[in-house]
């Protein structure tokens, strides 16, 4: 079973609030995801990471940052959160002998004020 | 650029009714392929793989065919539960490339 930890897992905050979204995993997993899901269901890859000290951009533009000082944590943060931040995201970690397979945490469902 | 075009839905079925959720794909080289199922309030689950043209994945009755002819992996499972209410995305990653592309998922209602 996979073991992918993301807290909070609801969140209700104000504009212009600063936010940390944590997710932790613990199966070493070199690499890590963070999607944004819409409320259509549609996943956005917005941050990714393959190792320690390495994070890119992903395929959709965020104003969010991330950081991987540790293999097994890859937080999320919002500077200044605005309605539109309002969202599922979705944590997820890959590696180890099958390294095609993504495994994902439960999600933080994000809603600004 | 790698694509996945899915089955749109939603789409509503009676208990023991047979499914089928279309799936194809445009990749460059020889991609894997899976799917990945969304209970309510919950992350993606693995729900099978297939890594080569011809190779069936399968779990808990579901099952997919990796047709490179076709470029498709369709989604069957003989006799839905109303437990298997979800939503399903088809996916796939390159060699060398882990980064997953996801279809837009289709949501699937079983009613009693």
């Amino acid at each position: 079973e996979a073991d992918i930890y993301q807290t909070p897992r609801y969140l209700v905050i104000g504009t212009g609030k600063k936010i940390t979204l944590e997710c932790s995993q613990t199966m070493g997993h070199d690499k890590m995801y963070w999607y944004q899901q819409d409320p259509g269901m549609e996943l956005h890859l917005i941050h990714y990471s393959y190792g320690v000290n390495s994070t890119e951009k992903g395929d959709l533009s965020s104003e969010s940052t991330v950081s991987r000082i540790r293999t097994e944590h890859f937080p999320l943060t919002l500077e200044s959160a605005r309605p539109s931040h309002t969202s599922q995201y979705l944590c997820a970690s890959s590696g180890g002998l099958r390294v095609d397979e993504q495994y994902f945490g439960p999600g933080t469902r994000l809603t600004v004020t | 650029g790698n694509s996945v075009t899915q089955m749109e839905g939603p789409v509503t079925l009676s208990e023991e009714a047979f499914l089928t959720i279309n799936c194809t794909y445009t990749a460059t080289g020889y991609p894997s392929l899976f799917w990945y199922v969304q209970y309510p309030g919950e992350g993606l689950q693995l729900l099978l793989k297939a890594t080569k043209a011809d190779d069936k994945g399968s779990n808990k009755g579901f099952e997919a065919t990796y047709r490179k002819e076709t470029t498709s992996f369709h989604l069957e499972k003989g006799s839905v539960q109303v437990s298997d209410s979800a939503v399903y995305f088809c996916a796939l990653s390159s060699f060398g490339n882990e980064k997953l592309t996801f279809g837009t998922g289709t949501r699937l209602t079983i009613i009693p």
